[in-house]
């Protein structure tokens, strides 16, 4: 089945502990996506990737990394948690050009920093 | 900067009546898309409309484009509670490779 899969699905930390949340697509995508989703604020992208090795920053980039070290996969790092980085983020990935390509999207990850 | 912006907010309606959300979006375009999203769940892709074309139909669902108002929008037909969701507008910006979404209208269809 295509698909997007993240991990984790629900994770609770504390300020300042780094984490990771996977992202992976079965589907030879070239173009990766990460968005955070607040309320009021809709989605806003963080960071995306037009291929391998080929990373570009989003709208709101600052405190996270991500990496494109191999097509399927494009984690996103959060060096030092901090409260305001709780939100509902998601993975997307489309074939090509995401202004002419479905998006498709992960199940999403609930993140909340205490 | 958020490039679309879907109108009204909310809307509340009755099984079997027609729902129609607007987005407007401030720069040219080559496509706009509209995606629906279940409580808390990832978005999905309901239809895509290009630059050049001005009406676009998929079942129950009807997209209108008009370039001149940078606005479109989304007509759903006959809506069923199942239609209850959060559906968003994407626009991407002539020349850049991000995809920008609107905040959004939250539709809640009663039995």
């Amino acid at each position: 089945e295509a698909q997007v899969t993240q991990n984790p699905r629900y994770l609770i930390t504390v300020t300042g502990k780094k984490l990771t949340v996977t992202c992976s697509q079965n589907m030879n995508h070239e173009y990766m996506s990460w968005y955070r989703q607040d309320p009021g604020l809709g989605l806003r992208q963080i960071y995306y990737s037009m291929n391998v090795e080929v990373t570009d920053k989003g709208d709101v980039p600052e405190g996270y990394k991500v990496s494109r070290k191999e097509k399927r996969n494009f984690p996103l790092i959060l060096e030092s948690p901090s409260p305001n980085q709780t939100s509902l983020y998601f993975c997307a990935s489309s074939l090509l050009d995401p202004g002419a390509d479905t998006q498709y999207f992960g199940p999403g990850t609930r993140l909340t920093v205490l | 900067s958020q490039q679309g912006e879907e109108d009204p907010q909310a809307l509340s309606i009755q099984e079997g009546e027609n729902a129609t959300m607007n987005c407007s979006y401030k720069t040219s375009i080559n496509n706009l898309q509209w995606y629906r999203q279940n409580s808390g769940r990832g978005l999905v892709h309901l239809i895509l409309i290009r630059s050049n074309e001005r009406e676009k139909h998929s079942g129950r669902l009807r997209v209108t484009l008009d370039t001149s108002k940078k606005s479109s929008s989304l007509l759903i037909t006959a809506s069923r509670a199942a239609d209850t969701a959060s559906y968003f507008c994407a626009t991407r910006e002539s020349g850049y490779n991000k995809l920008i979404f609107g905040a959004g209208t939250r539709l809640a269809v009663h039995p």
